[in-house]
């Protein structure tokens, strides 16, 4: 069975970091595109970030510059280094699996982890 | 960008309704068209890829058209299970954009 479990979220105070980790199980995690996608609260789904299974990244402009992705294939885990927040960065991180032989779409999802930027 | 747009944001309707939400596209993204189904308090799940092909274990209800730059979710018979909010998403080229959701609630 697929498992995609994040962890790492919290509060955090304007121009802070943090740093998102996604524990994968039950597949061949370093054949699988990986992504980061959030919601922030009451809103609608924003993609943030990908990357590929031997690291190639991909960013949404609204992050590029001070998110990070990275994986771990060793250790079947996913991360996001998240620099310089912002208010707007507030929301549920969910990682997810590029469907087979691609980013895109998503055919895994992870529970999500919060993170709240706010003095 | 590609930017999607969905037709109409919510919606009512009653069970073993026929329902249809439209996604449309900025440009043309060929067929590299999803939609996913985003119950409250829980991660999204996927239904439908490259425009019509259903995903494993999803019902044979929910069903996916179009090409270009209009796309159709089409569920045939409303179950109580499926009052939710539905996003469609294309995958032709990043930024991976989702359209901006559709909320179906029981009429």
């Amino acid at each position: 069975e697929v498992q995609l479990v994040e962890s790492g979220g919290g509060l955090v105070q304007p121009g802070g970091s943090l740093r998102l980790s996604c524990a994968a199980s039950g597949f061949t995690f370093s054949t699988y595109a990986m992504n980061w996608v959030r919601q922030a609260p009451g809103k609608g789904l924003e993609w943030v970030s990908a990357i590929s299974g031997s690291g190639s990244t991909y960013y949404a402009d609204s992050v590029k510059g001070r998110f990070t992705i990275s994986r771990d294939n060793s250790k079947n885990t996913l991360y996001l280094q998240l620099n310089s927040l912002r208010a707007e960065d507030t929301a549920l991180y969910y990682c997810a699996r590029g469907i087979s032989g691609s980013y895109c779409p998503f055919d895994y999802w992870g529970q999500g982890t919060l993170v709240t930027v706010s003095s | 960008d590609i930017q999607m747009t969905q037709s109409p944001s919510s919606l009512s309707a009653s069970i073993e309704d026929r329902v249809t939400i439209t996604c449309r596209a900025s440009q043309s993204i060929s067929s590299y068209l999803s939609w996913y189904q985003q119950k409250p308090g829980k991660a999204p799940k996927l239904l439908i890829h490259a425009t019509s092909s259903l995903q494993s274990g999803v019902p044979s209800r929910f069903s996916g058209s179009g090409s270009g730059t209009d796309f159709n979710l089409t569920i045939s018979s409303l179950q109580p299970e499926d009052f939710a909010t539905y996003y469609c998403q294309q995958s032709h080229s990043t930024p991976w954009t989702f359209g901006q959701g559709t909320k179906v609630e029981i009429k």
